[in-house]
This record gives C-alpha cells, sequence and structure tokens, in this order.
C-alpha cells in the first residue's frame, strides 16, 4: 500500500517571502499522480497543483511549483512570494492511476503568514 | 454549478446514536468517496463507489456503512455512534478517467458525538 509523509507538521513565513513544504512518499507503482491540496479554515479542500509521474518537468501554477524527484519519491511545493491568504494546511496526496482513482494524503502541514 | 454538496454541516449527537451524512453530486461523476479528517490528521478514506450499485471499503470502514442507489448520491450510515467517531467528515466525487482527473470535494460535515 502506497503511504505519503509530510514531517512539517507546523511551518511558519514572512509574508512576500518564499516557503517550501516536504513531502515523501512510498510505492512501489512507476506511473502515479500527485497533488497539494490547500485546507482554509473554512474546510473547504482546494487543489494547488498537481503532477503527473511520467512527466520529468515540475509543475508550475502561478507562485506555487512544485520539485518532484521521482528517484527519491519526493515532491515538495514552493510558494513564492507568500500571501496572508495562503496561511492553510497543506496536504500532499498520492494518487494510483489503477483501480478507483482513490487519494493517499499526508498528515498536513499547517501554514502560518507573519505580516 | 453545485457541485459536491453534503449535508449537514454540524450535528451532534449522542452515544449509540445512528445518523445518515447526505451527500449529491451533479457533476454526473463515476467514482465517490467518503473520507474522514480527525484533528491535526490527513484524511482517511472510509468508503468508496465507482458507480451506482457498487461500493467496497477503504481505510476505516468500522462503524459506517454506505449504498449508492444512483449516480448522483452516496449516503453515509453510522450506526450506534461511539466518541471515536467525533471527525470531519468529506464527501467528493471524480470522473473516471485514464487522465490525471481532479477530485472534488464537499465542504465537510463537522460531526460530534458526546
Amino acid at each position: 500500500a502506497q503511504t505519503v509523509t509530510q514531517s512539517q507538521p507546523e511551518m511558519s513565513v514572512q509574508e512576500a517571502e518564499t516557503v517550501t513544504l516536504s513531502c515523501t512518499y512510498d510505492t512501489s507503482e512507476s506511473d502515479y499522480y500527485l497533488f497539494w491540496y490547500k485546507q482554509p479554515p473554512s474546510r473547504q479542500m482546494i487543489l494547488v497543483i498537481r503532477q503527473e509521474a511520467y512527466k520529468q518537468q515540475n509543475a508550475t501554477e502561478n507562485r506555487f511549483s512544485v520539485n518532484f524527484q521521482k528517484a527519491a519519491k519526493s515532491f515538495s511545493l514552493k510558494i513564492s512570494d507568500s500571501q496572508l491568504g495562503d496561511a492553510a494546511m497543506y496536504f500532499c496526496a498520492y494518487r494510483s492511476p489503477m483501480g478507483a482513482q482513490k487519494l493517499v494524503f499526508g498528515q498536513g502541514t499547517r501554514l502560518t503568514i507573519n505580516p | 454549478n453545485a457541485g459536491v454538496t453534503q449535508t449537514p454541516k454540524f450535528r451532534i449527537l449522542k452515544i449509540g446514536q445512528s445518523m445518515t451524512l447526505q451527500c449529491t453530486q451533479d457533476m454526473n461523476h463515476n467514482y465517490m468517496y467518503w473520507y474522514r479528517q480527525d484533528p491535526g490528521m490527513g484524511l482517511k478514506l472510509i468508503y468508496y463507489s465507482v458507480g451506482a450499485g457498487i461500493t467496497d471499503k477503504g481505510e476505516v470502514p468500522n462503524g459506517y456503512n454506505v449504498s449508492r442507489s444512483t449516480t448522483e448520491d452516496f449516503p453515509l450510515r453510522l450506526e450506534l455512534a461511539a466518541p471515536s467517531q467525533t471527525s470531519v467528515y468529506f464527501c467528493a466525487s471524480s470522473r473516471r478517467s485514464t487522465m490525471n482527473t481532479e477530485a472534488f470535494f464537499g465542504q465537510g460535515t463537522r460531526l460530534t458525538v458526546v
């Protein structure tokens, strides 16, 4: 079974600076999908960015980018120019291409933005 | 566009009571899921369904039941509520695809068992 580990329960960053959230995973599959979700205090799960394992190029969405290291099974999220609205819980998730597309989540990292 | 709708948003149950968490989606998605999120933790899969009439257990199914009589609805039943079921419950859906499709989540139900 696949597992996802986020080793940073909490992180904080000054507004306008850059922060990186870590995620590692364990799988025996060669093809899979990885996601970062944001959960603000409203509880809504918001997809931030996604990455296909077969793509070597790191995904980017505006101020959000990932560093995908397949051999190391690492999938970190970089947030540039941090804004107050980025404060939230961030979850890393894994999905197999087979079966029912079930998501396996990490424990989450709570990100605080200091003004 | 409603997406995934969960009701209720909040509920307090007494130990031993039963209740049903409702979930409906209007995107004609084949796949639906129930997850629970304990305080400070990630989401864990309770049950899932790949289509009407088909359900299967996830990682933490004990104490729950589900049914999927239509594509749109996927209710989660709690029988004999216990304090260990105090959690936030999320329903989600996704389209069956070989591509990297997104899962859509409801806004969650905060359940407290006292």
